[in-house]
């Protein structure tokens, strides 16, 4: 059984980079194939994909994040982390990551989601 | 800043249908890609309803059903029920480069009157 959780600081000061890690559990990070995501959610707002973590490393972010995220994977720790730097109140969000089941799939598994708010 | 347009809200009484539509363009739904189907709660991650258009994971009542015509897809929900309001979201992969490989529709808010 899959199973992902989200951990990381919950307030960040504008300017500053966000860090948020994933930790995975029930499947190998490394597994071949396989996709690792983040997608965060404005409150009260719609859901929007940041990138993804191939188990070969590639990595692929949405263009309108305009290269200030990174995604990275620790297959000693089964974890992936996401880093979003130069953040403003508009990064403020619940961050899920989760498991698409192919790059033109759907999420069939979702972490429960870690608030990050941006403020000084 | 999402490339797939949903109705805000939609409301029926207890047993009624509600559709919510979900249009996009050639470059995702008309492009002959699976659209899939969200729904979540307050305070709780999106959980998958209806995947590759169609079809219903395990524990999904039938009462929710998918479609898709043309660059537009839809989400039917027969015998609404109370414990059905809920947000919901639609989703599928968009091939332009300007996109963001996943998108998602702008969400529709289920009241149940």
């Amino acid at each position: 059984q899959l199973q992902l959780q989200e951990s990381g600081p919950g307030v960040v000061k504008p300017s500053g980079t966000l860090s948020l890690t994933c930790t995975v559990s029930g499947v190998s990070i490394d597994t071949y194939g396989h996709l690792w995501v983040w997608i965060r959610q404005p409150p009260q707002r719609g859901l929007e994909y940041i990138g993804y973590l191939h188990n070969s490393g590639t990595t692929y972010f949405n263009p309108s994040l305009k290269s200030r995220a990174t995604i990275s994977g620790d297959t000693s720790k089964n974890q992936f982390s996401l880093r979003l730097n130069s953040v403003t109140a508009a990064d403020t969000a619940v961050y899920y990551c989760a498991r698409p089941t192919s790059r033109r799939g759907y999420f069939d598994s979702w972490g429960p989601g870690a608030l990050v708010t941006v403020s000084s | 800043q999402s490339v797939l347009t949903q109705p805000p809200s939609v409301s029926g009484a207890p047993g009624q249908r509600v559709d919510i539509s979900c249009t996009g363009s050639r470059s995702n739904i008309g492009g002959g890609y699976d659209v899939h189907w969200y729904q979540q709660f307050p305070g709780t991650a999106p959980k998958l309803l209806i995947y590759d258009t169609t079809n219903r994971p395990s524990g999904v009542p039938d009462r929710f059903s998918g479609s898709k015509s043309g660059t537009s897809a839809s989400l039917a929900i027969t015998g609404l029920q109370a414990e059905d309001e809920a947000v919901y979201y639609c989703q599928s992969y968009d091939s332009s480069m300007s996109a963001s490989d996943y998108v998602f529709g702008t969400g529709t808010e289920v009241t149940v009157l």
